[in-house]
């Protein structure tokens, strides 16, 4: 089934640490994005990528970075200089050639908590 | 960033019973979703509205994108179980490009025995 799986579904990171997450789409969507959730706020940008080797940074892109070497994977980095990174990430993607539908197809989210 | 007011917060209905829920915004989207989140998953999307003034059924959802193109209205009919779970509005500005989507703070439904 065609899809978007992110990796790890949970996972633990002392103060210092920078930790990656992994995303990956079987869906040929060119773009992808990446989102934080925290409780009670709606879903923040934090980087975008409309085609591969090229991403550009969303709402709250300070302490993160990111990579799209391939169309199907858009791994986001969290670095030690994120000051609040306990939160739920989540992961999406969208066919570019269907405009700003806003559809967005996501992934079950990894949920990150520093210790 | 734009912001999307979105209400209520929380609802605590009984089965059968009908939902409503809205959002509403300082500035003009050309789209509005609605999308619904279960605990440990990413949203899903429910229902796209493209068009001011569109109406828009999904089974027992209905939506609607405002006349005034700041506003959007959820429905639920006759609510299930299967309900539970955080619905989110979302609109975009342009008509190219997702990442001006702008996402409300959600709507929690909790559906009590």
């Amino acid at each position: 089934d065609g899809g978007i799986t992110q990796s790890p579904k949970y996972l633990f990171r002392k103060e210092g640490q920078n930790v990656t997450l992994s995303c990956e789409q079987n869906l040929n969507h060119d773009a992808m994005y990446w989102y934080r959730q925290d409780p009670g706020q709606g879903l923040r940008l934090i980087y975008y990528s409309q085609i591969v080797n090229d991403f550009q940074k969303g709402d709250i892109a300070e302490g993160y970075s990111v990579s799209r070497e391939k169309k199907e994977s858009f791994p986001l980095t969290v670095t030690s200089a994120q000051k609040n990174p306990t939160a739920f990430y989540l992961c999406a993607s969208s066919p570019w050639d269907r405009g700003a539908t806003g559809e967005l197809f996501f992934g079950e989210g990894s949920r990150l908590t520093v210790l | 960033g734009q912001q999307l007011n979105q209400s209520p917060q929380s609802m605590f209905i009984q089965e059968g019973e009908d939902v409503s829920m809205n959002c509403t915004s300082s500035s003009i989207f050309n789209t509005w979703l609605w999308y619904k989140q279960e605990p440990g998953e990413g949203p899903v999307l429910l229902i796209a509205l493209y068009k001011a003034g569109e109406l828009t059924s999904n089974g027992r959802l209905t939506a609607q994108f405002g006349i005034t193109r700041k506003d959007s209205f959820l429905n639920i009919s006759a609510s299930i179980p299967s309900d539970v779970g955080i619905y989110f509005c979302a609109g975009n500005p342009t008509n190219f490009g997702n990442e001006k989507l702008t996402f409300g703070t959600g709507t929690r439904l909790t559906i009590i025995p």
